[in-house]
Formats: C-alpha cells, sequence, structure tokens
C-alpha cells in the first residue's frame, strides 16, 4: 500500500528555518512528480511546491518562491522541503502528496497525514 | 493564475437527497489538444489529509462510490452525491491542476439536514 509519513514540524521563532521530511513506502518512488500543499488551521488547501521525478525541475507558489526549497533523495526514497526566513503566514500542516502519474499535470492520488509548523514568538 | 470559485460555501441536504456543489475557474482548464479537463475534486474529513475523489473532471477513483459524480465544461464543474449518506459529511474542493501554480476552491462544507 503505498504511503507517505512526514516529519520535521514544529515551533519556530519567525525568521528561522525548518526542513520537513516525508518518508514514501509501498510505491517506486521515482516514478512519481511529487508535492507539498498546506492548509492553515481552519482553512483551504494551498498548493507549495513540486518536484519533478529526477528532482531536476522544480517549481513554487509565489508565497514560497525564494524563501524555500523542495528536493528529494529517491535513494532514500525521501522528499523534503527547506524552509527559510519563516512568518506567521506559513503557520499550517504540510501535506506530502504523490501526483497521480508521473506527469507534473495529474490530481493528487496519495496524501499522508501532514506535520504540523508553527511560526509564533 | 486560475482562480477556483466554489459555490455554495455551505450546504445542508438530507439523508438521500441529492448534494450539488458547483466550481468556476477564471480560464479554461480544457486541454483541446485532447480534451482533457484538468480539474479534481477532493473530500476532507475532520481530522484527515483530503481524499481524491474524482480526477479530470469525471473520473471516479477506484473505490469511490458511485453516487458521486462529476461534470462540467471548460470552466464550469459540478460534484453531485446523487443520495447523500452520513459518512459523506466533510468539506469538498475542487482543484485545477492545467497550470502552475495549482488552485484549489475555497472548500464547501456539506452537512446532513
Amino acid at each position: 500500500e503505498a504511503q507517505l509519513v512526514e516529519s520535521g514540524g514544529a515551533v519556530v521563532q519567525p525568521g528561522g528555518s525548518l526542513r520537513l521530511s516525508c518518508a514514501a513506502s509501498g510505491f517506486t518512488f521515482d516514478d512519481y512528480t511529487m508535492h507539498w500543499v498546506r492548509q492553515a488551521p481552519g482553512k483551504a488547501l494551498e498548493w507549495v511546491s513540486l518536484i519533478s521525478w529526477d528532482g531536476g525541475n522544480a517549481y513554487y507558489a509565489d508565497s514560497v518562491r525564494g524563501r524555500f526549497t523542495i528536493s528529494r533523495d529517491n535513494s532514500k526514497n525521501s522528499l523534503y522541503l527547506h524552509m527559510n526566513s519563516l512568518t506567521t503566514e506559513d503557520t499550517a500542516l504540510y501535506y506530502c502528496v504523490r501526483t497521480d502519474s508521473g506527469s507534473y499535470n495529474d490530481a493528487f492520488d496519495i496524501w499522508g497525514q501532514g506535520t504540523m509548523v508553527t511560526v509564533s514568538s | 493564475d486560475i482562480v477556483m470559485t466554489q459555490s455554495p460555501d455551505s450546504l445542508a441536504v438530507s439523508l438521500g437527497e441529492r448534494a450539488t456543489i458547483n466550481c468556476k475557474s477564471s480560464q479554461s482548464v480544457l486541454y483541446s489538444t485532447n480534451n482533457k479537463k484538468f480539474l479534481a475534486w477532493y473530500q476532507q474529513k475532520p481530522g484527515q489529509p483530503p481524499k481524491l475523489l474524482i480526477s479530470w473532471a469525471s473520473t471516479r477513483e477506484s473505490g469511490v462510490p458511485d453516487r458521486f459524480s462529476g461534470s462540467g465544461s471548460g470552466t464550469d464543474f459540478s460534484l453531485t452525491i446523487s443520495s447523500l449518506q452520513a459518512e459523506d459529511v466533510a468539506v469538498y474542493y475542487c482543484q485545477q491542476f492545467y497550470s502552475f501554480p495549482i488552485t484549489f476552491g475555497q472548500g464547501t462544507r456539506l452537512e446532513i439536514k
């Protein structure tokens, strides 16, 4: 069974940094484009970033471009999100998500349970 | 950016009745070359991650009950639950994956009347 497990969420001060991780299992990780999607408490879903199957291409939402970096290690079946210059607007539950194919343009078929990032002084 | 607007924001329907949620995109999400509509629907129950219900506007995912159906054109889409069950109480989101940034609707909360 395909599964994604996020970790690394924490309480961090404004201006701080954090690295989220996502461990994938039950599928051939390097066959798939992967994403991060976040959800602020009580709010709608917001796409954050994607990375191609080989890590060669990445895209970002305007709200995080220049501050967040997505990466992956296919040898470890792992996805990462490096977050810098965090603000209170980044407070959210961060989901690791699989695209339903190797394509960039496809629905999100597998979601992790999420890891919570709280930015607060 | 393609803005996805759902209506209504909340909906209360009696058990066994039909529920319809609408989603309008600010630009077409129809790729004319292959006539595919880059639109998905998700269901999110409290304390759970979203679950993919329908992709390509009308393709139901494996295991999704057939009371769920999706339809629509290039900019106007709908999700219909033909006979509401208690377990369908959730927030429903539409999503376009036609272009970046990928965007979601604001969500529609579905409750039992």
